[in-house]
C-alpha cells in the first residue's frame, strides 16, 4: 500500500498569511494527488485534483503543485473561512490511502 | 441537486454485523466508480472501500477486507456497504462518496460530493 505523509501535522497562522502543506508519497504517484478541507462536524470538501486542478466554486487562493512523491497545497492569503483541517490523498492506486491530517488553526 | 444520504449505522456489539446504504440523487450514479470512507471519532480520515461503476469489482483497505463487501445496485441508485465481524476499531463515521469520473478523456478518482455520514459504534 501507498503511505502518504503530510508535514506539518498542525500549523498556526493569521489571516492573510501564506501557507505551506507539504504531503510525500511512499512511491511514485504522478500526479494522482487530491487535497481536500474539512471543517467540524462536516464532510470533506475537494479542493484540488490531479495535484494541480482546482476543483469548481473552490476560491482561487487555493493552489496545488507537484508530481512523483513530493506534493504542496498552498493557501496564498489566509482568510478566516480557511482554517480547518486539510488532508491530501492519492488516487494513483488502491487503497486510495489519505494523509494523517493537517490542522490549521488561527495564530 | 447531486445528493448522497448515507443510513444504516448504529450500534453493535463486537462481532455483529451491520448494512449501510447511500441513496444517490441528481447524476447518473452507473457512470461513477463509488467509495466509502470513514472517520473514528477525532481521527482522520480512513479510505475504506471502492466499486467499479459495474459493480463487479470492488476494492477494501487491508484492515477491512474479509469483513467488509461493498455493492451497489444502479437500478435503484443505491450503494452499500456489509459490515460484519465488526471490531471496537471500526467505530465511525462512514460517508460515502462519489469520485469525479472522465475529466479530459481521463478518469479521475477524486472524490467529489459526500454523503453527510453515518455512524457506527461497536461496544458491548
Amino acid at each position: 500500500d501507498i503511505q502518504m505523509t503530510q508535514s506539518p501535522s498542525s500549523l498556526s497562522a493569521s489571516v492573510g498569511d501564506r501557507v505551506t502543506i507539504t504531503c510525500r508519497a511512499s512511491q511514485s504517484i504522478s500526479s494522482y494527488l487530491n487535497w481536500y478541507q474539512q471543517k467540524p462536524g462536516k464532510a470533506p470538501k475537494l479542493l484540488i485534483y490531479a495535484a494541480s486542478s482546482l476543483q469548481g466554486g473552490v476560491p482561487s487562493r487555493f493552489g496545488g503543485s507537484g508530481s512523483g512523491t513530493d506534493f504542496t497545497l498552498t493557501i496564498s492569503s489566509l482568510q478566516p473561512e480557511d482554517f480547518a483541517t486539510y488532508y491530501c490523498q492519492q488516487s494513483y492506486s488502491p487503497p486510495r490511502t489519505f494523509g494523517q491530517g493537517t490542522k490549521l488553526e488561527i495564530k | 441537486e447531486v445528493q448522497l444520504l448515507e443510513s444504516g449505522g448504529g450500534l453493535v456489539q463486537p462481532g455483529g454485523s451491520l448494512r449501510l446504504s447511500c441513496a444517490a440523487s441528481g447524476f447518473t450514479f452507473s457512470n461513477y466508480v463509488m467509495s466509502w470512507v470513514r472517520q473514528a471519532p477525532g481521527k482522520g480520515l480512513e479510505w475504506v472501500s471502492a466499486i467499479s461503476v459495474t459493480g463487479d469489482t470492488g476494492y477494501n483497505a487491508d484492515s477491512v477486507t474479509g469483513r467488509f463487501t461493498i455493492s451497489r445496485d444502479n437500478s435503484k441508485n443505491t450503494l452499500y456497504l456489509q459490515l460484519n465481524s465488526l471490531r471496537a476499531e471500526d467505530t465511525a463515521a462512514y460517508y460515502c462518496a462519489k469520485t469525479l469520473g472522465i475529466r479530459g478523456g481521463a478518469y479521475y478518482y477524486g472524490l467529489d460530493v459526500w454523503g453527510q455520514g453515518t455512524t457506527v459504534t461497536v461496544s458491548s
